[in-house]
C-alpha cells in the first residue's frame, strides 16, 4: 500500500506557465482534497471531491482547477502561475467526509513560481 | 463555520506531560473534534478524534468537556521526536457541507 502519492515533489515555474499536480491514492477512498500551506501557516483547502466525477471549491479556489476523472486520482491545475501561488501543496484522501473521518496526506509538492 | 483557537506555541521538556487546549465555541451538534500532527516537510498525520468525554489511544488522550466548546490534547511523557505542529479541527459527517478548517496550529518544542 503506497497510500497517497504526489507527483512531482518539486517544481519551479515562471510566471504565466501552466502545470498539473497529480495525486493518487490506493485506499479506495471516496473523498480527496487539495490544500496549500504557506510558510508558518496552517493548511488551506483549495478544492475537494466527494467522489469520482465531482469537484467542489474550498477556501482558496481562485487560480486553480481540478478534475477527478478516476476515483484514485485527483489533479490540480494551475493555468497561469503567479508568484502568490508559491507554496507547498498537499493532497489528502478519506473514506468519508474529512470532518469526521481521518484524512491521509501525501508527502507534498513544493512549488516555486518566479 | 466552526473555527478553532489554539496557542501559537508551547515549550516542554522530555518526559513531561503536555496538554494543548483548543477552543471551538461555535461547534455544532454533529461536529467531531480531530487532532493532527505535522513534522517539517511532511503532511499532517491523524492523532486522535472524539465527540465527547474522553478518548485514549496508544499515543494521546483527548478530553472534551460536556459543553464541547473546548478540547484538550494530552501527550504523556513527551520526547524530542514529539516536536511538531499540532492542529485541532472540528467538522462533521454531513456530506452536504464540508466544513473542516485547519487553523495555524500549535508549535510544540520539546527540549532535552
Amino acid at each position: 500500500n503506497a497510500g497517497v502519492t504526489q507527483t512531482p515533489k518539486f517544481r519551479v515555474l515562471k510566471t504565466g506557465q501552466s502545470m498539473t499536480l497529480l495525486c493518487a491514492q490506493d485506499m479506495n477512498h471516496e473523498y480527496m482534497y487539495w490544500y496549500r500551506q504557506d510558510p508558518g501557516m496552517g493548511l488551506r483547502l483549495i478544492h475537494y471531491s466527494v467522489g469520482e466525477g465531482t469537484t467542489a471549491k474550498g477556501e482558496v479556489p481562485d487560480g486553480y482547477n481540478v478534475s477527478r476523472l478516476k476515483k484514485q486520482n485527483f489533479l490540480l491545475g494551475l493555468e497561469s502561475a503567479a508568484p502568490s501561488q508559491t507554496s507547498v501543496y498537499f493532497c489528502a484522501s478519506s473514506s468519508s467526509s474529512g470532518g469526521a473521518d481521518e484524512q491521509f496526506f501525501g508527502p507534498g509538492t513544493r512549488l516555486t513560481v518566479l | 463555520l466552526a473555527k478553532t483557537t489554539q496557542p501559537i506555541s508551547m515549550d516542554s521538556y522530555e518526559g513531561q506531560e503536555v496538554n494543548i487546549t483548543c477552543s471551538h465555541n461555535n461547534i455544532a451538534t454533529n461536529d467531531y473534534i480531530t487532532w493532527y500532527q505535522q513534522f517539517p516537510s511532511q503532511g499532517p498525520r491523524f492523532i486522535i478524534q472524539g465527540y465527547k468525554t474522553k478518548v485514549t489511544n496508544e499515543v494521546a488522550s483527548l478530553f472534551i468537556p460536556a459543553d464541547r466548546k473546548s478540547s484538550t490534547l494530552s501527550l504523556p511523557r513527551v520526547s524530542l521526536s514529539d516536536t511538531a505542529v499540532y492542529y485541532c479541527l472540528v467538522g462533521d459527517s454531513n456530506t452536504g457541507g464540508f466544513k473542516t478548517i485547519f487553523g495555524a496550529g500549535t508549535r510544540l518544542f520539546v527540549k532535552a
